[in-house]
Parts: structure tokens; sequence; C-alpha cells
């Protein structure tokens, strides 16, 4: 059980808009303590795609967005292409335990 | 830009001491920085084992706390991990990964203290197989 829950799984058809969602608590994401998003093909290392809530690295598509409000986050894709089936994870710190906790990870598929 | 790459043994016994490296190309160990180690078993999620930081300063997760030992090399550019007395549930793919807090905001930019800190770069992963 993951201190961050994900959806096992989301999908979506091409050009359409996904949400995935990573519900935290008050001695994490509740706290104050950032969100980071990482994105994962198989057998590949994870790749950091959203960190600070909100931030996108430089070479992530603006597709890709962050947000936060109260215990929760979401990675919102719009424009949905085949290339991002993959693995996402959120991930930030819990105060309460004295961690950094990953989400258990959300399966895109793109139909 | 920052390179990791992973070194160490594929398969290691159960009850024996699991080592590994990362070599850090692309970026000088002298410069301060917090670096990690994340793993990830079979088909399951991604789970924290620790920081250290480049003077020697550590975060370890509790539920491995009394078997990790992270080291930083500066000579090498490289640090390294220690996971003792493993068994099979220690069957992973091990990564590291450098951490990174600037946050900017237009030319201003901060850094923010480790607890606010991102997984920017990681390696690419070595299996590590616990079996006799």
């Amino acid at each position: 059980q993951s201190v961050l829950t994900q959806p096992p799984s989301v999908s979506g058809a091409p050009g359409q808009r996904v949400t995935i969602s990573c519900t935290g608590s008050s001695s994490n994401i509740g706290a104050g303590y950032y969100v980071h998003w990482y994105q994962q093909f198989p057998g590949t290392a994870p790749t950091l795609l959203i960190y600070g809530n909100t931030y996108r690295p430089s070479g992530v598509p603006d597709r890709f967005s962050g947000s936060k409000s109260g215990t929760s986050a979401s990675l919102a894709i719009t424009g949905l292409q085949a290339e991002d089936e993959a693995d996402y994870y959120c991930q930030s710190y819990d105060s309460s335990l004295g961690v950094w906790v990953f989400g258990g990870g959300t399966k895109l598929t793109v139909l | 830009q920052v390179q990791l790459q992973e070194s160490g043994p594929g398969l290691v016994k159960p009850s024996d001491t699991l080592s590994l490296t990362c070599a850090v190309s692309g970026y000088p160990l002298s410069i301060s920085n917090w670096w990690g180690w994340i793993r990830q078993p079979p088909g399951k999620g991604l789970e924290w084992i620790g920081y250290i930081y480049d003077s020697g300063g550590t975060h370890y997760n509790p539920s491995l706390k009394s078997r990790v030992t992270m080291s930083v090399d500066t000579s090498k550019s490289q640090f390294s991990l220690k996971l003792s007395s493993v068994t099979a549930v220690d069957t992973a793919v091990y990564y590291c990964v450098s951490l990174r807090g600037e946050y900017c905001s237009g030319d201003t930019c901060e850094d923010r203290s480790i607890y606010y800190n991102y997984m920017d770069v990681w390696g690419q992963g070595t299996t590590v197989t616990v079996s006799s």
C-alpha cells in the first residue's frame, strides 16, 4: 500500500486528454511538499517529467502539465499520442514517515 | 549534462552484501549535490533507498536503514551503495540518481532544501538478483 495513491491504469484515444491523480495526505502533499512526476517506458529508467508540482523540464512537451490541490496532485496529458504509452509515477516527501515516497504507478494505454 | 552509470555484480547470494557503484560524469562531485539510490523489484513500482550528500550526510529509508551504507568518493567521481544481509526480496533493478533543488521563475532561481529536490538524472539501472 503506497503512501501516495495512483490509479493502476488509465486509457485514452489519440488526441484526447487524460489525467492521472496522485492522492496523499496532510503529512506529504497536504503539508506543502512538492510533487514530482516521472515517466517510464518498459525496460528503461524513469525520466523526470514534471517537478515542483507544475514545472516542466526543458525538452518535455507542453502537452504535459501538473497541478496540485489540497492533498492531491494531478498529471494531465493533452493531445494524447501513441508514444505517451508508459508508466507514470508521482513522488513526494512524507514528514510523518521521514521518507521520500512514490505512488504505485499508473499504466497509460493509448487506445 | 550529468551522466550516471551503475556497476556491480548481477548475482548476489542470500545473506551476502550487495555492493553497487555509480560513476558520475559531466559534473564534478566536489560541487555540493545530493545523490541517491532507487530500486524497482520485477514488475513492481519504485522504492526510495536513500540519499547522500557530497560531504557525507545521509538520509536512509527506515525500512532498510539497518542494512544500508552509502558513501561518496569525490576523487573517483563516484558514489556507492552497500546493502547487507540480502534476501530474495532485495532482487530488483537498482538505479542511481542525481538530485536537484533549483527552481527558476523568470531570471530568478533559488535552491530549495532536500525535501523539495527532484531526481533530474537517472542511471540506466542495473539488475541485481539474489539467489544461491
